[in-house]
């Protein structure tokens, strides 16, 4: 069976630290996805990661993926509250159908605190 | 742009009940998939449609069903509803044959089991 896992689950962060949220997957995958969520609020993407050492950057945001090892990094570089969110990581299993997404099997979320 | 739009935003049923969710994809998206995410959890994939059939399913009962349109809107139908069927229920589209696109979700449907 398929496992996404995210640590920490919970983060509390002051603002102006940097912090790094760790996701590993337990099967062959080189699709990637990271998305925000706000409470009582959708989903929002924020990368896609679609190779071995694909490296991508928004703002204080910096995700990474490592396919070898199974293992996607947000980074979080000189947090502000604005960040406060939880932090999903998802992972496409299915290749079969042109390319295009197959399901996206998700982490429980990571739920960031960033506090003044 | 519209985005993807989901109705209702909010719905209250009764354990036994039945209820259809209804969710337009992105223009220009072709596939619209479906997930379910309880409280404090991840979402999970319920099922995909595309070209007006189920492609791919998650594990999930037959109790969820679903139907796509020919102008790709999509229905969920929960049928039977039990308690543990209250959740978000989100609603994500994607353009089939690109390699690597994210599915954009939609605001979701939040469904209450009484």
């Amino acid at each position: 069976e398929l496992k996404v896992e995210q640590n920490p689950l919970f983060l509390s962060m002051q603002e102006g630290k940097n912090y790094t949220i760790y996701c590993n997957y337990s099967t062959t995958s080189d699709r990637l996805y990271w998305y925000r969520q706000d409470p009582g609020k959708s989903l929002e993407s924020l990368f896609v990661l679609l190779s071995n050492g694909a490296v991508k950057q928004e703002g204080r945001l910096m995700a990474s993926l490592d396919t070898k090892a199974r293992l996607s990094t947000l980074h979080i570089t000189a947090a502000v509250h604005d960040l406060s969110a939880t932090y999903f990581c998802a992972v496409d299993i299915n290749r079969n159908y042109g390319g295009s997404q197959g399901n996206l099997i998700f982490g429980k979320g990571t739920k960031l605190s960033v506090k003044p | 742009d519209a985005g993807v739009t989901q109705s209702p935003t909010h719905l209250i049923k009764t354990r036994g009940q039945q209820v259809t969710l209804r969710c337009s994809p992105k223009s220009g998206h072709d596939t619209v998939s479906w997930y379910q995410q309880a409280l404090g959890q991840g979402p999970q994939f319920i099922f995909q449609y595309y070209e007006e059939e189920e492609r791919q399913r998650g594990n999930f009962p037959d109790r969820f069903s679903g139907h796509q349109f020919p102008n790709y809107s999509s229905e969920l139908n929960v049928n039977a509803l039990l308690l543990g069927d209250s959740a978000l229920y989100l609603c994500a589209s994607s353009l089939a044959g690109r390699p690597g696109d994210e599915q954009f979700f939609g605001p979701g449907t939040r469904l209450t089991v009484l």
